[in-house]
């Protein structure tokens, strides 16, 4: 089916050490999002690819980082992982002509 | 700025009761508004949306939306509740600019669905 997958779906990592984060799809949506959610809160929009063009929200941290190589993946690094990055990461994807997102499962970040 | 908001942090609701899920919105322009549920450590998944026509929006899993312009609400229904409808639902509206369609979420509500 097609979907959109995550890896891993539990990661643990020390403080400060970097951290990559991957999705991929095979929707074959020219639009990739990650979103940041932390314990039961809404998800927050961290930045966007629309094709290969990055779109970074205003508020999301340097620490933050974003590589698209290709349409079915996307990869979410984090340079310098603090204790307040531990959350849920949610990779969505959409078409451009389309309004509805598809979430993968997920990937619920520990920061030791 | 679009925004949404979701009054209740919780519902509670007897299975076999008819449930009802708050949402309230505040948009420039007209409304592309979404409901999605998030079972424990999943994802997001959609259930439906309201863009434009019918008031009365039909989705996934027996759900049902009803868009009221002049409450400016977009509250989730269902009928019948079951144990199995108990998740966090969230309402969430498009964002302004561009056709990336990116999504305002509200705070959530947890639904709970007692035996």
């Amino acid at each position: 089916d097609a979907m959109v997958i995550q890896n891993p779906r539990y990661q643990v990592t020390q403080f400060g050490k970097p951290v990559t984060l991957s999705c991929s799809q095979t929707l074959n949506h020219n639009v990739m999002y990650w979103y940041q959610q932390k314990s039961s809160q809404a998800p927050k929009l961290l930045f966007h690819y629309y094709d290969k063009d990055f779109n970074n929200e205003a508020d999301t941290p340097d620490n933050f980082q974003s590589r698209r190589p290709n349409t079915s993946f996307c990869f979410l690094d984090i340079r310098s992982p603090g204790l307040g990055d531990a959350a849920m990461y949610l990779c969505a994807t959409s078409s451009g002509a389309r309004v509805i997102q598809y979430f993968g499962a997920g990937t619920r970040l520990s920061v030791l | 700025a679009q925004s949404v908001a979701q009054p209740e942090d919780q519902v509670n609701v007897a299975e076999g009761n008819p449930l009802t899920v708050k949402c309230t919105y505040s948009v420039s322009g007209n409304p592309y508004l979404f409901w999605y549920v998030q079972y424990p450590n999943r994802g997001l998944q959609f259930l439906l949306k309201y863009i434009t026509g019918d008031n009365l929006v039909k989705g996934s899993y027996g759900f049902e939306a009803e868009f009221n312009k002049s409450q400016t609400s977009f509250h989730l229904k269902k009928p019948s509740a079951l144990v199995s409808d108990s998740a966090l639902y969230f309402c969430a509206v498009r964002g302004l600019g561009g056709a990336t369609n990116k999504l305002i979420f509200g705070t959530g509500t947890l639904l709970a669905v007692q035996p």
